[in-house]
């Protein structure tokens, strides 16, 4: 099942700007993580925030968790063209035997030109 | 894409038959874990092993079946149950079952482009 809802679906930008994505959850998470996919290749990690964090950086990304609204969004600070992937965030549910299940939202289509 | 190995790349079946998909980590990762992604969608969880000759169902088992007879190793067969095969597949890996967020990272293989006709 799809837990995630992302917004927007797909983004255009200048390099140069600033691109933001945002991801909503269902239920009670322990972390939430963002990932990158290059077109037809596998994903790579980006970032995890906790439960229990609100905002954390990384390079040029910028995440932050609101855990009352069940959303996150990551900020993409400086776009550069080499920055034009697709956009996942993944959740792993709070408590029980998740063994660190990943839950995967749809995705935001991020493009930024030259 | 790390340390892992989806062999082949691009995949054809015709419908009916069995397609076995190769999932190889020279990592040393407790965890494996195979995923469906269909055009413009997120990625859902096919079946899943912690330790080795153990698996679980993720969401989307019916028509899948794995084996873990190895660490390096989680092969994903697709069966002839499987209503709608096409897709991409990706394997992932996962450190160990700890609690610490480099334990909570999954690592990607390229993936396979699966097609049946």
């Amino acid at each position: 099942s799809q837990q995630g809802e992302e917004d927007p679906q797909a983004l255009s930008i200048q390099e140069g700007e600033n691109a933001t994505m945002n991801c909503s959850y269902k239920t009670s998470i322990n972390n939430l993580q963002w990932y990158r996919q290059n077109s037809g290749r596998g994903l790579v990690h980006l970032i995890l925030i906790r439960s229990n964090e609100r905002e954390k950086h990384s390079g040029r990304l910028r995440v932050t968790l609101d855990t009352s609204k069940k959303s996150s969004s990551l900020l993409i600070t400086a776009s550069r063209a080499a920055d034009t992937a697709s956009y996942f965030c993944a959740t792993v549910p709070a408590g029980g035997t998740s063994y660190g299940k990943l839950t995967f939202g749809q995705g935001t289509i991020l493009t930024v030109h030259p | 894409d790390g340390g892992i190995t989806q062999s082949p790349k691009y995949l054809f079946r015709k419908e009916g038959q069995n397609v076995t998909l190769s999932c190889e980590q020279n990592l040393n990762h407790d965890a494996m874990y195979w995923y469906r992604q269909d055009p413009g969608q997120g990625l859902r969880l096919i079946y899943y092993s912690q330790i080795v000759n153990d698996f679980q169902k993720g969401d989307i088992a019916e028509g899948y079946s794995v084996s873990r007879e190895k660490k390096e190793s989680f092969p994903l067969t697709v069966t002839s149950a499987q209503k709608n095969p096409t897709a991409f597949y990706l394997c992932a890996t996962r450190r160990d079952g700890g609690v610490s967020e480099a334990s909570y990272e999954q690592y990607f293989g390229p993936g396979t482009r699966l097609t049946v006709t």
